[in-house]
């Protein structure tokens, strides 16, 4: 079945800096991938995603890449914030049908 | 806005009892999904469902039932808990197989 990979397992960025999160996935077939975020005490949350027809996506300050091929995807994060402090999941899917499986997640720390 | 209720936000239980996560959705998603979060392990699927009566194993099933009704209503079921069931549940619908929609979370203890 599907392995989802995540690097690194703890980040702490100042805050103004970038953040980069890596996935790798395992399934050739996954063609679908999203982010969540999820804050302390609160439930996940879908921040971004990419289809696997797409190589990368943009949303302000986020963006994510994917690399086919390579069989991995990153999380960009630029300006961070404090708010950017959470613990971000990535996960990868295949076609209409089936499951989601999720990396172990990033503990982001954004520091003033 | 999507509101997904699981019924429980804290319950401790003895080893041994049964144990009955309720989650409730209320925008009319055919499927739904109970993970299960730890700490390093991410969120691992449980159950799934994608439409009343049916249930599909997800990756660690073992230990755990579920029943789902109605369609708006999809529950968890530990037969006998047992203490390596301590553990944040968390339930989620999705319209289709994408966005994810998850609820608060449950945190079992299991004494």
């Amino acid at each position: 079945g599907e392995n989802v990979e995540q690097h690194p397992s703890t980040l702490s960025v100042q805050e103004g800096d970038s953040a980069v999160i890596k996935c790798t996935y395992s399934d050739s077939a996954s063609n679908y991938f999203p982010w969540y975020k999820q804050e302390l005490g609160k439930r996940p949350q879908l921040i971004i995603d990419i289809r696997s027809n797409v190589g990368e996506k943009k949303d302000q300050r986020i963006a994510v890449t994917l690399n086919k091929t390579a069989k991995h995807f990153s999380l960009h994060i630029t300006e961070t914030q404090p708010e950017d402090s959470a613990v971000y999941f990535c996960a990868a899917s295949k076609s209409y049908g089936q499951n989601f499986v999720f990396g172990p997640g990033t503990r982001l720390s954004v520091l003033p | 806005d999507v509101k997904v209720t699981q019924s429980s936000r804290y319950l401790v239980k003895r080893t041994g009892e049964k144990v009955f996560l309720e989650c409730v959705q209320d925008m009319d998603h055919e499927n739904m999904f109970w993970y299960r979060q730890d700490p390093g392990l991410g969120l691992r699927l449980i159950y799934f469902s994608y439409d009343v009566k049916m249930k599909e194993k997800g990756d660690i099933p073992e230990g755990y039932s579920v029943s789902r009704e109605k369609k708006e209503r999809f529950s968890l079921i530990l037969e006998s808990a047992s203490t390596n069931q301590t553990s944040m549940y968390l339930c989620a619908s999705s319209l289709s197989t994408r966005e994810l929609f998850f609820g608060e979370g449950s945190r079992l203890t299991v004494l």
